[in-house]
């Protein structure tokens, strides 16, 4: 079955530094992975997504790479800020039905002034 | 523009007790709805989802039920709540030729 795997450990950054987050996904190739932001006590909110044929997209300070060999996408914050303290999730639509999304656990942010 | 909501926001409930939890989209038409729930510290685990007025699709057994009496309405419903249906329920709703999900506020549930 689908798995993904988001590092589970927070990541402390400092500000102005890059953060870096990992998804790792197996037995499937998607046609898309998106990246969403969640605030505590909050819904997730999107923030991208690349297709298979894309290598790299970007928004503002993010950046996000996907390595359909790896299997594997990277969610890059340049110029971190505290504001970007958020857990971010990574999600890849469910394996022969379209309208579902398979979630990763999220990994915990926490930029520090 | 589009616009999801939620209620209640906090929900505390006795073991045993019935639970309605309603979500509303405006500005869109034939949204596919979703409902999620989210242990502590855990991943989104779809519970149900919907393609149109009356159709429902389980995705984990258990002792919830949904259902889509209106275009723009999605309802989760348990006759008789337990300890582990606490969590933080979520709604969204995906535009039927999109790929994106647009979540709510949310409802944290306790059950006591």
């Amino acid at each position: 079955s689908q798995k993904i795997e988001q590092n589970s450990e927070a990541l402390n950054i400092q500000e102005g530094k890059t953060a870096t987050l990992t998804c790792n996904y197996t037995n499937y190739s998607p046609a898309y992975l998106q990246w969403y932001r969640q605030d505590p006590g909050r819904g997730p909110v999107f923030l991208l997504l690349i297709r298979e044929n894309e290598k790299e997209k970007r928004k503002e300070r993010l950046k996000v790479t996907f390595d359909t060999t790896l299997k594997q996408s990277l969610f890059h914050i340049t110029a971190s800020q505290p504001a970007d303290s958020a857990t971010y999730l990574c999600a890849l639509p469910v394996s022969g039905g379209y309208n579902k999304l398979i979630f990763g656990a999220g990994t915990r942010l926490a930029v520090h002034p | 523009s589009q616009t999801i909501h939620q209620w209640p926001a906090t929900l505390v409930q006795p073991v045993g007790s019935p639970l309605s939890l309603e979500c509303t989209v405006e500005g869109t038409s034939n949204p596919n709805l979703y409902w999620y729930r989210q242990a502590a510290g855990r991943g989104l685990q779809l519970l149900f989802y919907s393609v149109g007025i009356g159709q429902i699709s389980s995705e984990v057994p258990q002792n919830l039920s949904a259902s889509r009496p209106q275009d723009r309405q999605f309802i989760l419903s348990s006759k008789k709540l337990l300890l582990s249906d606490s969590g933080f329920y979520l709604c969204a709703w995906k535009r039927r030729e999109g790929d994106t999900q647009y979540f709510g506020p949310g409802t944290r549930l306790t059950v006591l």
